[in-house]
């Protein structure tokens, strides 16, 4: 079954102790991107990668990193998180689409994070 | 700045169709029209697009206006598990770099399917 896959679903952690939140998609998609949805705020991107080694800033990407070291996966990475990091997170992937359209944006399940 | 705009709220009854409207005047040639939805705090859902003929698959069918100005999703036959916040995006046909994956999401309408 194609799909995104995020792991933990669900994660509390400590002002300042590092953590990863994995994202694997079995599409061989070219495209992923993390986003975050806090109350209010709607979806909001983090980071995205148009391919292996390509990475870049999304709209509020202060406090994370991401690596794209294979095509499959694309972990965020909070160096050192804050209260303010608590929030609900999404990955996702998409490719190209046939005849100039594109694909859509498929979504991983989501990770729910709490800093205290 | 989403550049959608839709109803927050909407009811329906079940069975009935859903007609979820959306306003985007500012779309340009090159963008397509998408329709997510997310139920409760699940990952948002791919549901259809179109960029300027009306469109129906096995969840729904979009109806776009001749200026391209708005657009209705319809729901058929609206069940409870329709219960959802349902999202209008505009984004660019492939081809234009990273923004063409991009999906700006705005505040979308809460649809109740009411039994």
């Amino acid at each position: 079954e194609a799909q995104v896959t995020q792991n933990p679903r669900y994660l509390i952690t400590v002002t300042g102790k590092k953590l990863t939140v994995t994202c694997s998609q079995n599409m061989n998609h070219e495209y992923m991107s993390w986003y975050r949805q806090d109350p209010g705020l709607g979806l909001r991107q983090i980071y995205y990668s148009m391919n292996v080694e390509v990475t870049d800033k999304g709209d509020v990407p202060e406090g994370y990193k991401v690596s794209r070291k294979e095509k499959r996966n694309f972990p965020l990475i909070l160096e050192s998180p804050s209260p303010n990091q608590t929030s609900l997170y999404f990955c996702a992937s998409s490719t190209p689409g046939v005849g100039g359209g594109n694909s859509p944006l498929h979504f991983g399940n989501g990770t729910r994070l709490t800093v205290t | 700045d989403a550049k959608t705009t839709q109803p927050p709220s909407m009811d329906c009854a079940e069975g009935r169709a859903a007609n979820l409207p959306c306003n985007h005047s500012t779309i340009s040639g090159n963008e397509y029209v998408y329709w997510y939805r997310q139920i409760h705090s699940q990952g948002p859902q791919y549901i259809i697009h179109g960029l300027k003929n009306n469109e129906t698959n096995e969840m729904a069918s979009l109806i776009i206006t001749e200026d391209r100005k708005s657009s209705t999703l319809i729901l058929p036959h609206a069940t409870l598990r329709d219960t959802a916040v349902y999202y209008c995006i505009v984004r660019p046909r492939f081809g234009s770099g990273a923004g063409s994956y991009q999906l700006t999401f705005g505040k979308g309408t809460k649809l109740s399917v009411i039994p």
